[in-house]
């Protein structure tokens, strides 16, 4: 199989505050995973590439220094949103991709609300 | 930059009905993925193709990769209400780029 889980399914949290969400590959090494954001009702957006030991790629008009990405191992990626505000709560998807492959596995997602 | 125009964005049919998808690009892919979401969920794949041409069925699902592997179509026989959820498309480059996704259709299936 190639399983991809998230953790937590689920954060609500005061605005200010930061919150970080893991993606594990569970039964694969990942050389790469990929962060995505969804709105209700709509597609994926990409956010960022993340690839182990190297700093992520980020998408045009995508914060940086707000949304910071840790890849550190080849089965765990995070997204740490920085300083969250009411604007960020959003459902957080990440992907992976096996090492020499093309498919992405989706993680399970992350709804998160800011207060 | 590479664009995935897929249509329906909507449809709603009756419990039996057949129904297609479409995924259209003026790009050429190396593969050419479908995803299944629920609401609250992560997309789950359902197949992918990378030959143009190439047809792939999953029991109801009949996917058709483009010869010039530009377009696809995913073809749902007798749809039932467990077909309800939301289906992307997604074209792929290589492993360590990002997947061009589509918009998606929300399929609604009534029994």
């Amino acid at each position: 199989g190639a399983v991809v889980s998230q953790h937590p399914s689920w954060v609500i949290c005061k605005s200010g505050t930061s919150v970080k969400i893991e993606c594990r590959s569970l039964d694969f090494q990942a050389t790469t995973m990929f962060w995505y954001r969804q709105f209700p009702k709509q597609s994926l957006m990409l956010m960022a590439t993340s690839n182990e030991g190297s700093k992520a790629t980020y998408e045009q008009g995508v914060e940086k220094d707000k949304f910071l990405i840790n890849h550190a191992s080849l089965t765990l990626s995070t997204l740490t949103v920085t300083s969250a505000h009411p604007e960020d709560s959003s459902f957080y998807i990440c992907s992976a991709t096996r090492t020499g492959g093309d498919t992405q596995y989706f993680g399970p997602g992350t709804r998160l609300t800011v207060l | 930059t590479q664009l995935l125009e897929q249509s329906p964005q909507f449809l709603s049919i009756q419990e039996g009905e057949n129904l297609t998808v479409y995924c259209n690009s003026s790009s050429v892919f190396s593969s050419l993925q479908w995803y299944r979401q629920e609401p609250g969920e992560g997309p789950v794949l359902l197949v992918t193709v990378v030959t143009g041409g190439e047809v792939k069925k999953l029991k109801r699902l009949t996917f058709q990769f483009g010869d010039a592997r530009k377009d696809s179509s995913l073809h749902i026989t007798a749809a039932q209400p467990g077909d309800t959820g939301l289906y992307l498309c997604a074209g792929g480059s290589s492993g360590n780029t990002p997947l061009v996704f589509g918009k998606g259709t929300r399929l609604s299936v009534i029994a």
